[in-house]
C-alpha cells in the first residue's frame, strides 16, 4: 500500500489549500478502512485533521471543522483535502494515512505547505 | 478532547540499554465491552512520516522488532525499547483512538547517550 500527497507548496494567506492523496496497492472502496489526514507544523507534534470513508461520510476535528472539507474520487482512487481561509498557523507537513479503527497503518511521505504572501 | 501527555520530552540512553517512554491520557481509553485499550505508538525518524509500532497498547505491528513493547491500561501506558539500537533514534508519539477527535501526545525525542 502506498499513499502519495500532492499539491501546491505555497499558499497565500486567506486563500484555500487543496491537496490530493493518491492511493496505490489498495482500493479506497475497501470497506475495512477509512482515510485520514494528519498534519505536523515544523518542529511540532502531530495533529489529526479528520477522516473520510469511501462513501463520502467524513468526520472533522472540531478545531478545524469550519474550514475543512474532505472528498474521495473512487474512480481515481484518490482523496482530497481542502482548508479554507488559511493563515500562517496552517503551515505544516500534511500527511494522508490509511486508518482502521483509528489506527494509522500506512502513511504517505507528506507534502509541505507553507502559508505566506 | 482526550489530552495525551508523554514523559519525558526527551531521553538519552546508551546503546544496548533500556529506554522507557510514558504516556498518560486525561481519561481512560479502555473500552469495557471488549477490554481493549485504544492506544497506539508511532516512531518518526527525521524527514520521514510516522511509522506504526504498537496498537491496542501492546500489539506489535508486523515487522517491528521484538525489542519494542507496549504495556499499560486505562490511562497509563509505556513504550519500552529493551536494548537500544542506533536506528532507534527518533521521535515517539502515543495516540488515542478511543474517541474522536483522535489525539497524539506531544512526542518524546530519543537520542543516544
Amino acid at each position: 500500500v502506498q499513499l502519495q500527497e500532492s499539491g501546491p507548496g505555497l499558499v497565500k494567506p486567506s486563500q484555500t489549500l487543496s491537496l490530493t492523496c493518491t492511493v496505490s496497492g489498495a482500493s479506497i472502496t475497501s470497506g475495512d478502512f477509512y482515510w485520514s489526514w494528519i498534519r505536523q507544523a515544523p518542529g511540532k507534534g502531530l495533529e489529526w485533521i479528520g477522516y473520510i470513508y469511501y462513501s463520502g461520510n467524513a468526520y472533522y476535528s472540531p478545531s478545524l471543522r469550519s474550514r475543512v472539507t474532505m472528498s474521495v474520487d473512487t474512480s481515481r482512487n484518490q482523496l482530497s483535502l481542502r482548508v479554507t481561509s488559511v493563515t500562517a498557523a496552517d503551515t505544516a507537513m500534511y500527511y494522508c494515512a490509511r486508518s482502521q479503527v483509528g489506527i494509522q497503518d500506512y502513511w504517505g511521505q507528506g507534502t509541505l505547505v507553507t502559508v505566506s504572501s | 478532547d482526550i489530552v495525551m501527555t508523554q514523559s519525558p520530552d526527551s531521553l538519552a540512553v546508551s546503546l544496548g540499554e533500556r529506554a522507557t517512554i510514558n504516556c498518560k491520557s486525561s481519561q481512560s481509553v479502555l473500552y469495557s465491552s471488549n477490554n481493549k485499550n485504544y492506544l497506539a505508538w508511532y516512531q518518526q525518524k527525521p524527514g520521514q512520516p510516522p511509522k506504526l509500532l504498537i496498537y491496542w497498547a501492546s500489539t506489535r505491528e508486523s515487522g517491528v522488532p521484538d525489542r519494542f513493547s507496549g504495556s499499560g491500561s486505562g490511562t497509563d501506558f509505556t513504550l519500552t525499547i529493551s536494548s537500544l539500537q542506533a536506528e532507534d533514534v527518533a521521535a515517539y508519539y502515543c495516540q488515542q483512538y478511543f474517541s474522536t477527535p483522535y489525539t497524539f501526545g506531544q512526542g518524546t525525542m530519543l537520542e543516544i547517550k
